[in-house]
């Protein structure tokens, strides 16, 4: 697509649930990030990929938050035994660049996350 | 200390008028700095970009960096309803090596 892809736009789970987010990034992008945003709050790094490998994975929160890429492709972010803590927009990046020196970062529209 | 601070807001201009939008950083070593236009319910999007000391205007956009103050700023002349949003400012480089955003600041222009 013409775009960075992410799904589903909407996610609502009881606590305790596992859910899993997934973002098709632009073709060709090599470098592929997520963040959460809270209301109120800025853009939290959670983790960044190069290719299938994930360079820096240090904005993890816990070890129930875990990404995956595969084909150099498509990513999913898996949260275990989700927490009402975990609820926010999650936001998928991605860029031609193998890192964050251009800044340009492409978005996609995020997965908002509600855990009751 | 947050590694890139912003006022909040709501900043509220009349239209036409200018509208300035500030950022500090922390990380001294920084080296790119980006703002970024958010709409309400929508994913932010790149405007503007600077990576040395001094202004740099794009259209209406003019960004300004001091790298000895650790300060950098977004100057948005002739200010439209339509730049109406939040402005989130990211930092690149230093000890972190990752892009860091601030938490924006709400822009609201009033016709």
């Amino acid at each position: 697509g013409a775009g960075v892809s992410q799904s589903p736009s909407n996610k609502v789970t009881e606590k305790g649930k596992d859910v899993e987010l997934r973002c098709d990034p632009i073709s060709g992008h090599t470098a592929l990030y997520w963040y959460r945003q809270s209301l109120g709050q800025g853009l939290e790094f959670l983790i960044y990929f190069q290719g299938n490998s994930a360079p820096d994975k240090s904005g993890l929160p816990s070890d129930r938050f875990s990404a995956e890429r595969t084909g150099g492709s498509v990513s999913t972010l898996t949260i275990q035994r989700t927490q009402q803590e975990d609820s926010a927009v999650y936001l998928c990046a991605s860029s031609p660049q193998g890192g964050y020196s251009t800044g340009e970062l492409f978005f996609g529209e995020g997965s908002r996350l509600t855990v009751l | 200390q947050k590694e890139v601070e912003q006022n909040s807001g709501p900043l509220s201009v009349p239209e036409g008028a200018i509208a300035s939008l500030n950022c500090t950083y922390s990380d001294r070593v920084s080296q790119s700095f980006f703002w970024y236009r958010q709409y309400s319910g929508k994913s932010p999007e790149l405007i503007m970009s600077i990576y040395s000391n001094g202004d740099k205007e794009d259209g209406r956009f003019t960004a300004q960096l001091n790298k000895a103050s650790q300060y950098v700023s977004l100057l948005i002349r002739d200010s439209q309803p339509s730049d109406s949003a939040t402005y989130l400012c990211a930092v690149y480089g230093g000890a972190t090596n990752k892009l860091i955003f601030g938490t924006g600041t709400l822009l609201a222009v009033q016709p």
